[in-house]
């Protein structure tokens, strides 16, 4: 079946502007996660879901940094005021439920200049 | 003390050659565990899930030890393609912790 996607690929912003990234999970994952990853660097966890309530916001790095999930399905990750340092791939996962193995989504770009 | 760890490497080994990675954990609570790969500017992506019976696929087996809290992952007959950076994942309550990876470079 379709995996986990996400759009766009890639994104390029100058500083300042807000972006929005999408991301689809596999179809009936109740739960879903937002990551980043700078090169060479480990995952950093930014926000998990269930369903469309997020419990855990603990890795949103600042008030700039904002997620939803409508329909138990899609989410966008929005930044706004967008800075160089957010420059990074963002990685959506989702799973079956909170403790079974995630699938990732192949990641937006994110290119802030 | 961080959640989960690992090695970095990098392990340089010959093609056949058998490699282990272990990573340790903190928490003692910790329910599930997990091997991914991730190949260079690509996502993470699942190898397998592990057991406290220990499991295998092929070539590569899994272990966790919760008296010494790690689990291992041993690669056997090493391929090329077994190049990447190897992440452990650990779930502890609510949150799943990665580790920062140990990269693998399987030489001619």
């Amino acid at each position: 079946g379709a995996g986990v996607s996400q759009s766009p690929s890639n994104k390029v912003t100058e500083k300042g502007k807000d972006v929005e990234l999408r991301c689809d999970p596999i179809s009936g994952h109740t739960a879903l996660y937002w990551y980043r990853q700078s090169l060479g660097q480990g995952l950093e966890f930014l926000i998990y879901f269930q369903g469309n309530s997020a419990p855990d916001k603990s890795g949103l790095p600042s008030d700039r940094f904002s997620a939803e999930r409508t329909g138990g399905s899609v989410s966008t990750l929005t930044i706004q005021r967008t800075q160089q340092e957010d420059s990074a791939v963002y990685l959506c996962a989702s799973s079956r439920t909170r403790d079974y193995e995630q699938y990732f989504g192949p990641g937006t770009r994110l290119t802030v200049t | 003390r961080k959640e989960v760890e690992q090695d970095p490497g990098p392990f340089n080994v010959p093609e056949g050659a058998t490699v282990a990675f272990n990573c340790t954990y903190s928490n003692s609570a910790s329910q599930s565990f997990f091997w991914y790969r991730q190949d260079c500017r690509k996502e993470p992506k699942l190898l397998m899930s592990v057991y406290s019976s220990g499991n295998e696929d092929g070539r590569f087996t899994a272990q966790l030890n919760r008296a010494s809290q790690y689990i291992s992952l041993l690669i056997r007959d090493s391929k090329l393609s077994d190049s990447a950076t190897y992440l452990c994942v650990v779930n502890s309550g609510n949150q799943f912790y990665f580790g920062t990876g140990t990269s693998l470079t399987v030489i001619p």
